[in-house]
C-alpha cells in the first residue's frame, strides 16, 4: 500500500500570507497526486489534478508542484474563505486510493 | 447542473445491515467509475470501494472486504453501496464521488471531482 504523509498537520496563517502545505509518499507516484479542501460540515472540493493542474472553477491562488515522493500544494495569499482542512490523495495505485491525515488551515 | 445526491444511512446496531444510494444527474454516469469514500468523526478521508463503469471490476479496502457490495445500475444513474455485519469503526459520513479521467500527454489521471452531500452512518446499541 501507498502511505501518504503531510505536513503540518495544522497552522494558522493571517489573511495575504503565502500558506505551503507538503505531502510525502511512500513509493515514486510520479505526478499522480490530487488535492481536496473540505470546509467544516461539507463535502471534499478537488482543487489541483495530476499534482500541478488547477480544477476548472478554483483560484488562481491555488498552485500545486511536485513529482515522486514529495508534493506542495501551495495558496499564494490566504483569503477568510480558505479555513478548511486539505487532503492530498494518490491515484497512482488507482482505484485503490489513499489519503493524507489531512492539514487544517486556520486564520489568525 | 452535474450532482450527486445520497440517501439512505442511519442508525444501526452493530452486525445489522445497511444500503446507501447515490443518484447522478447531469452527466453520463455510465462514462464513470465511481467511488464511495467514508470519514469517520473528527477524522480524515478513506477510500472505501471503486466500481467501474459497466460493474465489472469492484475494489474494497481490506477492512470492508465481504462485508461491503458496491454496485451500480446503469439504467437508473444510481450507485449503491450495500454494508453488512456492520461494526462501530464503520461509524462515519460517506460519500459518493465520481472518479472522472483526464488524458495529459498521454496518460490517464483519475481524480473525484463530483461529490455527493454525504450520508451518516452511526453503528451502535
Amino acid at each position: 500500500d501507498i502511505q501518504m504523509t503531510q505536513s503540518p498537520s495544522s497552522l494558522s496563517a493571517s489573511v495575504g500570507d503565502s500558506v505551503t502545505i507538503t505531502c510525502r509518499a511512500s513509493r515514486n507516484i510520479n505526478n499522480y497526486l490530487n488535492w481536496y479542501q473540505q470546509k467544516p460540515g461539507k463535502a471534499p472540493k478537488l482543487l489541483i489534478y495530476a499534482a500541478s493542474s488547477l480544477q476548472s472553477g478554483v483560484p488562481s491562488r491555488f498552485s500545486g508542484s511536485g513529482s515522486g515522493t514529495d508534493f506542495t500544494l501551495t495558496i499564494s495569499s490566504l483569503q477568510p474563505e480558505d479555513l478548511a482542512t486539505f487532503y492530498c490523495q494518490q491515484s497512482y495505485s488507482n482505484p485503490l486510493y489513499t489519503f493524507g491525515q489531512g492539514t487544517k488551515v486556520e486564520i489568525k | 447542473e452535474v450532482q450527486l445526491v445520497q440517501s439512505g444511512g442511519g442508525l444501526v446496531q452493530p452486525g445489522g445491515s445497511l444500503r446507501l444510494s447515490c443518484a447522478a444527474s447531469g452527466f453520463s454516469f455510465r462514462n464513470n467509475w465511481m467511488t464511495w469514500v467514508r470519514q469517520a468523526p473528527g477524522k480524515g478521508l478513506e477510500w472505501v470501494a471503486s466500481i467501474k463503469q459497466d460493474g465489472s471490476e469492484k475494489y474494497y479496502v481490506d477492512s470492508v472486504k465481504g462485508r461491503f457490495t458496491i454496485s451500480r445500475d446503469n439504467a437508473e444513474n444510481s450507485l449503491y453501496l450495500q454494508m453488512n455485519s456492520l461494526r462501530a469503526d464503520d461509524t462515519a459520513v460517506y460519500y459518493c464521488a465520481r472518479d472522472d479521467q483526464q488524458l495529459i500527454f498521454g496518460y490517464w489521471y483519475h481524480q473525484m471531482d463530483v461529490w455527493g452531500q454525504g450520508t451518516t452512518v452511526t453503528v451502535s446499541s
